[in-house]
């Protein structure tokens, strides 16, 4: 399947817990990143992996943490979830070559925190 | 500090009307700059980037580094015009690639 695909859609949690969010990059794309959108704002960069490691990352706490698998897929992990973590979150994938020629976004996962 | 405005949350126009959204940035490097447009109900997508000079779907931006804007332009809306649209800047530091991206202008065509 071509794209990038995201899961789950929505999800809620309740403040404190642990949540995994999963995507399935565009194939061929060894570059993933990962963006918050809060309600009413442009998305927000919080990290992105580069084959397997963690190539650089925006101002969020070490409880957002990451793993990138060989086969493309990729996953956000948020520990201890608050209640400001309710957001889209956006997985984007691309070349590496071809990083600044525009990411490929996925539809996101709707995290509420109650 | 890297940063990208927009400063219109909202912009209502009439079709046939030209569009003009706004977007200014501060970077110190040399920008690369990009619109995303999001329609409903879809996902986040890449309009033009002004790397290429190019117009896609009538729209165009001119990087002007001297006042630092990349407005998006649109001679006569269309009422498939109506979407979000995000100004975005492409970075590269230490803290890795990444576009930073402005919060955002709602584009509303009316018939």
């Amino acid at each position: 399947e071509t794209g990038v695909t995201q899961s789950p859609t929505h999800l809620i949690k309740t403040r404190g817990q642990q949540v995994t969010l999963r995507c399935s990059s565009q194939s061929g794309h060894n570059t993933v990143s990962w963006y918050q959108q809060a309600l009413g704002q442009g998305p927000q960069f919080i990290f992105q992996y580069y084959r397997e490691e963690e190539n650089g990352r925006g101002n969020f706490p070490p409880r957002f943490s990451g793993l990138q698998f060989p086969n493309y897929s990729s996953e956000l992990n948020v520990n201890a979830l608050e209640l400001d973590d309710s957001a889209l979150y956006l997985c984007a994938s691309s070349l590496d070559e071809e990083l600044y020629y525009g990411y490929t976004f996925g539809s996101g996962t709707r995290l509420t925190v109650v | 500090a890297q940063r990208v405005t927009q400063p219109e949350k909202l912009l209502s126009v009439f079709k046939g009307a030209p569009v003009e959204l706004k977007c200014n940035y501060s970077y110190s490097g040399s920008p690369e700059l990009f619109w995303y447009v999001q329609y409903s109900r879809q996902r986040l997508q890449l309009l033009l980037r002004h790397i290429s000079r190019e117009s896609i779907k009538g729209f165009t931006a001119d990087l002007n580094k001297g006042e630092t804007s990349f407005h998006l332009k649109k001679p006569f809306a269309q009422e498939e015009d109506s979407a979000m649209y995000y100004c975005a800047l492409w970075r590269v530091n230490n803290a890795g690639n990444m576009l930073t991206f402005g919060g955002g202008t709602r584009l509303m065509v009316k018939p």
